[in-house]
Order: C-alpha cells, then structure tokens, then sequence
C-alpha cells in the first residue's frame, strides 16, 4: 500500500526541540520530492519544508527549502535507505503548534507539480 | 511570495445545486494550480492538478478552470460528501508552495 505516516509529535515548551518523522512505503522514497505541511487548530493549511528526491526538483536529491517562518529554526532531512523524511524543529514558538503533514510531491506528464499523497499528520503542541 | 486569495470563505449551497469556488493568484502561475478537499479530522485530499486536470478517482462533478491569475473549482451537482473546506495551492514559483486561507462549503 502506498502511504506515509508520520510520528513524533507531543507537547514541547517554549524554546524546545522536537524530531519529526514520516514513514513512507509502497514507492521508491528516494526518487521523490517530499514536503511538510502544517495546519494550526481550526486555521488553514501553510506549507513549511521541502527537500528534492533524485530526481526531483532541482533534478538532484537533498536541495531543502523552508517557509520565512521556519527558516533557521527547523531542518528538513532524509534517509533513503529507510525511506523516511524528518523535520528536526528547535527553538519551538507557541506559533508553531500544530498538526504537521507529511506529502509527497508529484509532476505531471505536461510539467505540472502537486502532492499526490499525503499522510493523516501528528500533532505538535508548544506549551508551558 | 505568491499569495493566494480564496472567495469566498463560505459557501452555503443545497446537495444537488452547482458549487463555485474561486482562487485568485497575486501574479501568474499559469496552470500550475491544484485543488485540495479537507474534511475535518483528516488530511487534505487532492482533487484537481494543472488547474483542470482530476486526480485519479475523482468524479466527473468536480471541475476546474483557469490559468494565470483566475481559477475556478466546480462541482456540478452537489452530493452529502461534498460538504468540506477546499484549498487551492500554487507551484509556479516557490518556495514556499502557497495555499489559499480555504473555502468552507456548507449545507444550505
């Protein structure tokens, strides 16, 4: 079956570190770009991170990109030999509570990108 | 940064009617638009792809329109399942991969 699922989330102070991880099988993780999105209680959805596949985006793997609002603070990373994505996320805000999502991007025959799957998310809560 | 704009926030509409949604970019993305479906408690569903392109298994009911700056989601004939908030996001110019603030379509 082809999913993601990811882990890690819990309830962090102020100013803590936090590692998430996103589990994926029924694919060839390392050819694909993937991507972690988040959603703050009863608000909309914010993309956070990406990081290319071996063949994705930049055309070669490990290139990472980050929100304004992440950048310097959170670290997305991959291990291909166990097919499994991070978000290693420090100096944690209460701003940053929220479900996090892991999604995999794909590209169209005609160019066009998009997140074909994605995973049910884990929540994070930044709380004294 | 793109910013992508969604109208209206809420759409109250009666199962079996015609829902439109739109989705207004800040500057051209051509087609590079995709639609998603969030029911709550769940993770966001793709819909639409290339702006007008339908995701594997998705009905024929669900449509979508436009390039550049405009964009249009539309479900013909609304059915019980349709009730949800529907996100648009852009991959024309990134990072970041913006989403629009969502449309909730309700129960009239």
């Amino acid at each position: 079956e082809v999913q993601v699922v990811e882990s890690g989330g819990g309830l962090v102070q102020p100013g803590g570190s936090l590692r998430l991880s996103c589990a994926a099988s029924g694919f060839t993780f390392s050819g694909y770009a993937m991507s972690w999105v988040r959603q703050a209680p009863g608000k909309g959805l914010e993309w956070v991170s990406g990081i290319s596949g071996s063949g994705g985006i930049s055309g070669s793997g490990g290139s990472t990109y980050y929100a304004d609002s992440v950048k310097g603070r959170f670290t997305i990373s991959r291990d291909n030999s166990k097919n499994t994505l991070y978000l290693q996320m420090n100096s944690m805000r209460a701003d940053d509570t929220a479900v996090y999502y892991c999604a995999k991007y794909a590209r169209a025959v005609a160019g066009n990108w998009y997140f074909d799957l994605w995973g049910r998310g884990t929540l994070v809560t930044v709380s004294s | 940064e793109i910013v992508m704009t969604q109208s209206p926030a809420t759409l109250s509409v009666s199962p079996g009617e015609r829902a439109t949604l739109s989705c207004r970019a800040s500057q051209s993305v051509s087609s590079d638009l995709a639609w998603y479906q969030q029911k709550p408690g769940q993770a966001p569903r793709l819909l639409i792809y290339g702006a007008s392109t339908r995701a594997t298994g998705i009905p024929a009911r669900f449509s979508g329109s436009g390039s550049g700056t405009e964009f249009t989601l539309t479900i013909s004939s609304l059915q019980s399942d349709d009730f949800a908030v529907y996100y648009c996001q852009q991959f024309n110019n990134w990072p970041p991969n913006t989403f629009g603030q969502g449309t909730k379509l309700e129960i009239k």
